[in-house]
């Protein structure tokens, strides 16, 4: 399997539910980054918490990190459909220019 | 606006054609990448320059040529290209400090298809 890889592959929510995404990686690492994607677009960053952090929050994002288990985890907080895009975990074992991304979490929220 | 800007969006080229994707970034980053993103697969990395050195290749076939003239330029020259080529090719960069943390900052991409 490949370094960081996210689950569920796809999840459907309604507008106001909580979505919780996972992200499981091999390595150690530096650093793990969520970024996200909207339909056909770049991908922009969304949170960085660092190896040493477990849990961090911003804005309706919070994010768990457990190296011990090599897992995050992404919470978006009351969804709006502005929310729909695919997210992607990266890690960053720190030999700098390289992130490692995963395959992504597909996120529909209906109205 | 993410300050890394693509050009064109969108290309549609036979396999006999040359065609060249750019990349400019306004954000004053030391480092540009090169993906390449498929249907269902995780992003790849082609390609990575730092300070204007390329520092990565993985293992990219020839048919993809990078050159980065200067740190706010990148660019990506296609000849020759097979239909699996067909994706959405992303420029990223970032600024790279010894035991720093690697944020990166996307284009909107160039979505390629290749007759």
């Amino acid at each position: 399997s490949q370094q960081g890889e996210e689950d569920p592959q796809a999840l459907s929510i309604q507008e106001g539910e909580n979505a919780t995404m996972n992200c499981s990686y091999k390595t150690s690492i530096n650093n793990l980054q969520w970024y996200r994607q909207n339909s056909g677009r770049g991908l922009v960053h969304l949170i960085l918490i660092r190896s040493n952090e477990r849990e961090k929050h911003s804005g309706r994002l919070r994010v768990t990190l457990d190296t011990s288990k090599k897992s995050s985890s992404l919470l978006i907080t009351a969804s709006r459909a502005a929310d729909t895009a695919s997210y992607f975990c990266a890690t960053d074992t720190g030999g700098g220019n390289k992130l490692t991304f995963g395959t992504g979490t597909q996120l529909k929220v209906e109205l | 606006e993410t300050g890394v800007t693509q050009t064109p969006r969108h290309l549609v080229m036979g396999m006999t054609n040359k065609k060249s994707l750019k990349c400019e970034q306004h954000l004053g980053h030391n480092a540009m990448y090169w993906y390449k993103q498929s249907a269902k697969k995780p992003l790849e990395l082609m390609f990575v320059y730092n300070f204007k050195e390329q520092t990565e290749n993985n293992s990219v076939p020839s048919r993809f040529s990078p050159e980065c003239p200067n740190s706010s330029h990148l660019f990506l020259h296609l000849h020759t290209l097979q239909p699996e080529d067909s994706a959405l090719y992303l420029c990223a960069s970032s600024h790279l400090v010894a035991g720093g943390p690697d944020i990166q900052y996307f284009g909107a991409g160039t979505r390629l298809s290749v007759l």
